[in-house]
């Protein structure tokens, strides 16, 4: 059973670059078999979905995000990654990783999770 | 595309608990359910509007008609208190998978 772990700074600053890792367990990022994601939880508030990558490397990102996110995939490490440019204390939230089988399309349900990794964003 | 929730829904034990996502024409797409429990990372609950993941009990189920879906939960119990998201892929202009505001189920 794939399992996904998030790994990163718990503190940025603003107008820096946010990174995060997210490490696959259990099954191999270029099988094929999957789309990866990310999304995030502002505190106390809804999930928002920044955006998804297949390991062909084809992405589909948030709109509101698009110009300050980049994703990607490295398949010697079996794990994926999120880079948020220029960020700002409204980018401060609970991120997670997350993904559904590709039979599903990019319409699939988020049927794996990983815990979370809290984001805060302040100098 | 927008999609709708009541922010909050209460239940007494034992009683039926349902959830509505509004959204124009959402019967046309596949809408999937989570459940968040404070702390927690959200756990799939229903998938393509009636479908339940293995080891989700059957008091979790899901429906999907015109502009409204439901997940409705019967039996409630305590452990049933959470917070509770629709979720739909929007294929027809930005390609963007958009969930709903949440819904805080109590159980009373």
């Amino acid at each position: 059973q794939v399992q996904l772990q998030e790994s990163g700074p718990g503190l940025v600053k603003p107008s820096q670059t946010l990174s995060l890792t997210c490490t696959v367990s259990g099954g191999s990022i270029d099988s094929g078999g999957y789309y990866w994601s990310w999304i995030r939880q502002h505190p106390g508030k809804g999930l928002e979905w920044i955006g998804y990558i297949y390991y062909s490397g084809s992405t589909y990102y948030n709109p509101s995000l698009k110009s300050r996110l980049t994703m990607s995939v490295d398949t010697s490490k079996n794990l994926f990654s999120l880079e948020l440019r220029s960020v700002i204390a409204a980018d401060t939230a609970m991120y997670y990783c997350a993904s559904h089988v590709a039979v599903a399309g990019p319409a699939g349900a988020f049927d794996i999770w990983g815990q979370g990794t809290m984001v805060k964003v302040s100098s | 595309y927008v999609l709708t929730q009541p922010p909050s829904v209460s239940v007494a034990p034992g009683q039926t608990a349902s959830i509505t996502c509004g959204g124009n024409n959402i019967g046309t797409k596949s809408v999937h359910w989570y459940q968040q429990r404070p702390g927690q990372a959200p756990v799939l609950v229903v998938f393509d509007d009636t479908d339940r993941p293995s080891g989700i009990p059957d008091r979790f189920s899901g429906s999907n008609s015109g502009n409204t879906a439901t997940l409705t939960i019967s039996r409630v119990e305590a452990g049933d208190e959470a917070d509770y998201y629709c979720q739909v892929w929007d294929g027809s202009s930005d390609h963007t998978v958009i969930f709903g505001g949440g819904t805080k189920l109590t159980v009373l």
